[in-house]
């Protein structure tokens, strides 16, 4: 069966700081990938999706990027965070164009 | 572009009762999936049902029923026999091609 996991799942990083949020799925080849923020209390944006090695599909301009350096893992990084950078990041992953996508656990993630 | 729109950001309902939320969505495709997804105080993303937008027939799954208006593009959720964990937010989504577009949610109380 598809797992999907994400790492760390609670992060505290102060403003300036570098970040990295990895997510790998098992049990699938060649998923289609994303990357979500949600703030509190809303609904999820976009940041990145991609659907190969390589492949990265951008929705919001941000200090933000994303890598995918292996077909099953997706790397959401930044080189100086913001205060705005919080919030909770979902990765989720999907199959082809049919069906539906299934999330991580989540990151929790609070710039001071 | 597609949208979806959720317009009860609350609902309550009591226990045991029945409860719809609505989903509006916008789109010139003619094919494309439908979903409801919940998202406990876990923040776990879960799908609770999914609709194809070829299939005329509305999706069950034991206690969770869709009421699917392709012509009006409308796709509300119907909550049978509410229980105490079906407290949660629900988030409408839509997929075309590789890409999900997901409404603002609607946080749902159920009252003992």
């Amino acid at each position: 069966s598809q797992t999907i996991h994400q790492w760390p799942a609670t992060l505290v990083q102060p403003v300036g700081s570098p970040l990295s949020l990895e997510c790998t799925v098992e049990g699938t080849s060649n998923p289609n990938l994303y990357w979500y923020r949600q703030a509190a209390g809303r609904g999820l944006q976009l940041l990145f999706y991609s659907v190969g090695i390589g492949q990265i599909s951008s929705e919001v301009p941000q200090n933000l990027s994303a890598s995918r350096p292996q077909d099953r893992q997706f790397i959401l990084s930044s080189k100086k965070l913001l205060l705005s950078d919080s919030g909770f990041y979902l990765c989720a992953w999907s199959v082809g164009q049919l069906g539906e996508q299934y999330f991580g656990p989540g990151t929790r993630l609070t710039v001071t | 572009a597609q949208t979806v729109t959720q317009s009860q950001p609350e609902m309550s309902v009591q226990e045991a009762e029945t409860v719809t939320l609505s989903c509006t969505y916008d789109t010139s495709e003619s094919d494309y999936y439908l979903f409801w997804y919940k998202q406990p105080p876990s923040r776990q993303m879960i799908l609770v049902i999914r609709q194809e937008a070829y299939k005329q027939q509305n999706a069950t799954e034991n206690r969770f029923s869709v009421n699917f208006q392709k012509a009006a593009k409308s796709f509300s959720l119907k909550i049978s026999d509410s229980q105490l964990g079906d407290a949660a937010m629900y988030f409408c989504a839509y997929r075309g091609g590789n890409q999900f577009y997901f409404g603002t949610g609607t946080s749902l109380t159920v009252i003992p």
